[in-house]
């Protein structure tokens, strides 16, 4: 069974742009959740989908956004990059979401804002 | 504000030894515990986990205390091996149903030969 996928792994953006970052759950998920982490924050939860609706989000300003997709495949966007938006956004799938699911990480995209 | 915190940013044990990780949590809501391992380039990789009705659970090399009255879990590795060598974050998460997890900052374990 594949694993969860993040596209791309690497990325380097100026001030001012946006990006898209995709991920693409195991086979079967339906629950997808974006986390930020950075050297001095840890890990912090960006947003959680479930069957293409925003069930829950974390303490980060609107520029952060994201989708889902009949196919539980998910983007995240952020516009207008600052330099603290340098991290590595990771994606966590689980089968339902619900309960005590165990969440599995993707290896991340590591976004560079210059 | 941090809620949960390990506080410990690194640990050095040597092969065959115990490795004990520490992890403390402010939020009283939160009802399910996990560590979790991370190497470089990679996501974090599930370790083990426990209920907020349990206080004690093995699987393995591996075994996580909680003491819900001191707000205070922790990780116990034995026998530890160099491949143990990672990053070990500390999550918790609330009974809402939804999939949101508070981590730690975690902990980076070296295990040497």
């Amino acid at each position: 069974k594949a694993g969860v996928t993040q596209t791309p792994r690497y990325l380097i953006k100026t001030r001012g742009q946006q990006v898209t970052l995709s991920c693409s759950p195991i086979s079967g998920h339906r629950s997808v959740s974006w986390y930020q982490q950075t050297p001095g924050q840890g890990l912090q939860f960006l947003f959680e989908y479930f069957s293409e609706t925003q069930r829950n989000k974390g303490n980060f300003p609107g520029r952060f956004s994201g989708r889902q997709f009949s196919n539980s495949r998910s983007e995240m966007n952020v516009s207008t990059l600052e330099l603290g938006d340098s991290a590595l956004y990771l994606c966590a799938s689980s089968l339902t979401g619900a309960d005590y699911n165990e969440q599995f990480f993707g290896p991340g995209t590591r976004l560079t804002v210059l | 504000d941090q809620q949960v915190k390990q506080n410990s940013p690194s640990l050095s044990v040597q092969e065959g030894r115990i490795s004990i990780l520490n992890c403390d949590y402010t939020n009283s809501m939160f009802d399910y515990f996990l560590w979790y391992k991370k190497y470089p380039a990679e996501g974090p990789t599930f370790l083990i986990s426990i209920s907020s009705i349990k206080d004690k659970n093995e699987d393995g090399r591996f075994t996580v205390f909680l003491n819900k009255s001191a707000k205070h879990l922790s990780l116990h590795i034995v026998p530890s091996q160099p491949g143990d060598s990672a990053v070990y974050f500390c999550a918790a998460r609330e009974d809402t149903g939804f999939q949101k997890l508070v981590f730690g900052t975690g902990t980076r374990l070296l295990v040497s030969p």
